[in-house]
């Protein structure tokens, strides 16, 4: 069964000061591993999609990194409005329509 | 280009009623899949659809079902509701073959 495990919980960062949001899966024929963004009542807004070991994708402040055991998403000196949940996914081979995701990190950022 | 939308916004039923969700997918986007969220939690996938067929299902019972119309918008049915339905519920499109899904806003459903 895919497992996807998302650490930490909860992160409380000051304006500025940069970390790292973790990503650990487990899946049979990884076919992607998607980063969503999430703020409180909404959807989930896409962010990357990385597909292969060593690959890294950028956006503002955000980067997103892949190995064969996990994926980091390095925020670089946050703002306040990076507050939000955000939630890895696994795509597998055969199920296209199915992503399986983490419990999520909510990340905090104090001005 | 509107992106996924979603009907309705918020929703409250009572035990063991039915309930009939809404979602119209992005312009050009065929597949459609249906997330339940429960507070604190990652999205839990229930189905996919695609050319009006199920082509893939979660471990969600039997009075979960849905359909796509030709126009590729979906309807999510839940029957017999139950108070550990109360979630939201997220409706996410892709182009078919592609496994990036944009989602809508989600129906927030209340189980009383």
């Amino acid at each position: 069964e895919d497992q996807v495990t998302q650490s930490p919980e909860a992160l409380r960062l000051q304006e500025g000061e940069s970390s790292s949001l973790n990503c650990s899966y487990t899946v049979s024929g990884l076919r992607g591993l998607f980063w969503y963004r999430q703020d409180p009542g909404k959807g989930p807004e896409f962010l990357f999609t990385l597909y292969s070991a060593g690959e890294e994708k950028e956006k503002e402040r955000l980067k997103a990194t892949l190995t064969k055991k996990e994926s980091f998403l390095h925020i670089t000196a946050p703002k306040p409005e990076d507050s939000a949940t955000y939630l890895c996914a696994v795509g597998r081979g055969t199920s296209y329509g199915k992503l399986t995701f983490g419990q999520g990190t909510i990340l905090t950022v104090h001005p | 280009d509107a992106g996924v939308t979603q009907s309705p916004t918020h929703l409250i039923k009572t035990r063991g009623q039915h309930v009939t969700l809404r979602c119209s997918p992005i312009s050009g986007h065929k597949s459609v899949s249906w997330y339940q969220q429960v507070l604190g939690q990652g999205p839990q996938f229930i189905f996919q659809y695609y050319e009006k067929e199920e082509r893939g299902r979660g471990n969600f019972p039997d009075r979960f079902s849905a359909r796509q119309f030709p126009n590729y918008s979906s309807e999510l049915n839940v029957n017999a509701l139950l108070l550990g339905d109360s979630a939201l519920y997220l409706c996410a499109s892709s182009v078919v073959g592609s496994r990036e899904q944009y989602f809508g806003p989600g129906t927030r459903l209340t189980v009383t």
